[in-house]
């Protein structure tokens, strides 16, 4: 069965650093892949997904991720962080050819210091 | 062009009874997903289904549980006899028919219920 892990529960970072959050995955072939931001009380956003190609992607609000098949990795970065970027992040993954069910890690929350 | 909609946002049940959850989704959409949020947990699959016909309900629970999409309307998730353990978010997302092969999700809002 699939499985996602996302080993850090919360995170702190300062305006305009850096940030990566990391995401393993677990599944027999090349999976879809996801991740998605949730702000307190609302819906989740898709920030970026990869499928197939280019194992770098970008994504919205400058986020963009790097899909590694050796490692079973697929962390999301980006070079400076804004204060509005305060949420909860998600790495999903999906089975190709019709498994439609996503499987989600459990979160980080994203805290950013002024 | 309106996203995934879901009523209500809020529900609070007391234990015993029945919660009515609705998820209209995107215009063109024809394929719904159903997720259930835990405190402090990510999202679990509960089911998947397109209009008039249930795909996948692997993550539903055996008993009490049960979802629709007819062929008007939303799609409507049903809990019967709701007991404390079900206070949760529970999200839907919905997709078009080319978007359900490679899993693209449109999630709404959440409607988050509680049970007294």
């Amino acid at each position: 069965a699939q499985s996602v892990t996302q080993p850090d529960i919360h995170i702190t970072v300062s305006e305009g650093a850096s940030l990566e959050l990391r995401c393993n995955y677990s599944y027999g072939a090349t999976p879809y892949l996801f991740w998605y931001v949730q702000s307190p009380g609302q819906g989740l956003q898709l920030l970026l997904k990869y499928f197939s190609g280019d194992t770098l992607v970008q994504g919205i609000k400058g986020f963009e991720a790097e899909f590694k098949r050796s490692q079973s990795s697929f962390n999301l970065r980006k070079p400076s962080v804004h204060w509005s970027d305060a949420a909860e992040y998600f790495c999903a993954v999906a089975g190709p050819g019709g498994g439609n069910k996503l499987t989600f890690g459990t979160g980080t929350q994203l805290k950013v210091e002024l | 062009n309106a996203g995934v909609m879901q009523n209500p946002r809020h529900l609070v049940r007391r234990r015993g009874q029945e919660a009515r959850l609705r998820c209209s989704p995107m215009k063109g959409h024809s394929h719904v997903y159903w997720y259930r949020q835990l405190p402090e947990e990510g999202l679990k699959f509960m089911v998947y289904l397109q209009k008039e016909n249930i795909i996948d309900e692997s993550g539903m629970p055996k008993e009490r549980f049960s979802a629709e999409f007819p062929k008007e309307g939303p799609s409507i998730l049903r809990i019967q006899q709701v007991v404390r353990g079900d206070s949760a978010a529970y999200f839907c997302a919905s997709s078009p028919p080319e978007g359900a092969r490679n899993n693209e999700q449109f999630f709404g809002p959440g409607t988050r219920l509680t049970v007294l």
